[in-house]
């Protein structure tokens, strides 16, 4: 079955950039979605249809998806950035989503 | 104001089971696939099954197929997940989310319920 693969872990100062990403087979052909989860929250699509923000995201959240690689860049990082973020596409071979194994991102 | 509404926390022994509903407000019910989703700790996003909540029909994720049942209420707009045979490795937040269509035709998961802590532990 199709197969997602993020960084566990990525590590960033305020105010620089951020990047995080999903890998998978020809995942440039496939739509790609984003959540962020902060503790203790349920988690927040940041970016859906590989770029697309929903109103309420700041556009420093900016999404990209080309080859085997979608990318999450987060420009300006704020403390309250400190997230996991998950990668989703659908699994057209089971016909259900299918989520990344999640990247925590710290703010230093 | 659109919300999703998920029932308190559960505390239960292994082998028992659990109910966890998701009730819904300002939007229209049956237009969306509501998706079930938990997070384990130490774990990632694991999607579990969705229902159609106007037609009841439903998709569970291979791993839960025999343990999960999904069903829906259309008078009071809510949808219900049970679990049963429960063990330790069930111990998760658990996750309503509402599905909305991508530009593939396909979902992502628009709407998010609160979460619901359940443990499971002798």
């Amino acid at each position: 079955s199709y197969v997602l693969t993020q960084t566990p872990s990525v590590s960033v100062a305020p105010g620089e950039t951020a990047t995080i990403t999903c890998g998978g087979i020809n995942i440039g052909r496939k739509s790609v979605h984003w959540y962020q989860q902060r503790p203790g929250q349920a988690p927040l699509l940041v970016v859906y249809d590989d770029r697309v923000r929903p109103s309420s995201i700041p556009e420093r959240f900016f999404g990209s998806n080309s080859g085997n690689t979608a990318t999450l860049t987060i420009s300006g990082v704020e403390a309250g950035d400190e997230a996991d973020y998950s990668c989703q596409v659908w699994d057209t071979d089971f016909d259900h989503p299918l989520f990344g194994g999640g990247t925590h991102l710290t703010v230093l | 104001q659109l919300q999703l509404v998920q029932s308190g926390a559960e505390v239960k022994k292994p082998g028992a089971s659990v109910k966890v509903s998701c009730q819904t407000y300002a939007y229209t019910f049956s237009a969306n696939y509501m998706h079930w989703v938990r997070r384990a700790p130490g774990h990632g996003l694991q999607w579990m099954g969705w229902i159609n909540p106007k037609s009841g029909v439903t998709k569970y994720a291979r791993q839960f197929q025999g343990r999960v049942t999904m069903t829906s209420d259309t008078s009071i707009t809510t949808v219900y997940m049970d679990l049963v045979r429960l063990t330790s490795d069930d111990t998760a937040v658990y996750f309503c989310a509402r599905g909305q269509l991508d530009s593939s035709d396909f979902e992502y998961l628009k709407d998010w319920g609160q979460g619901t802590l359940l443990t499971v532990s002798s």
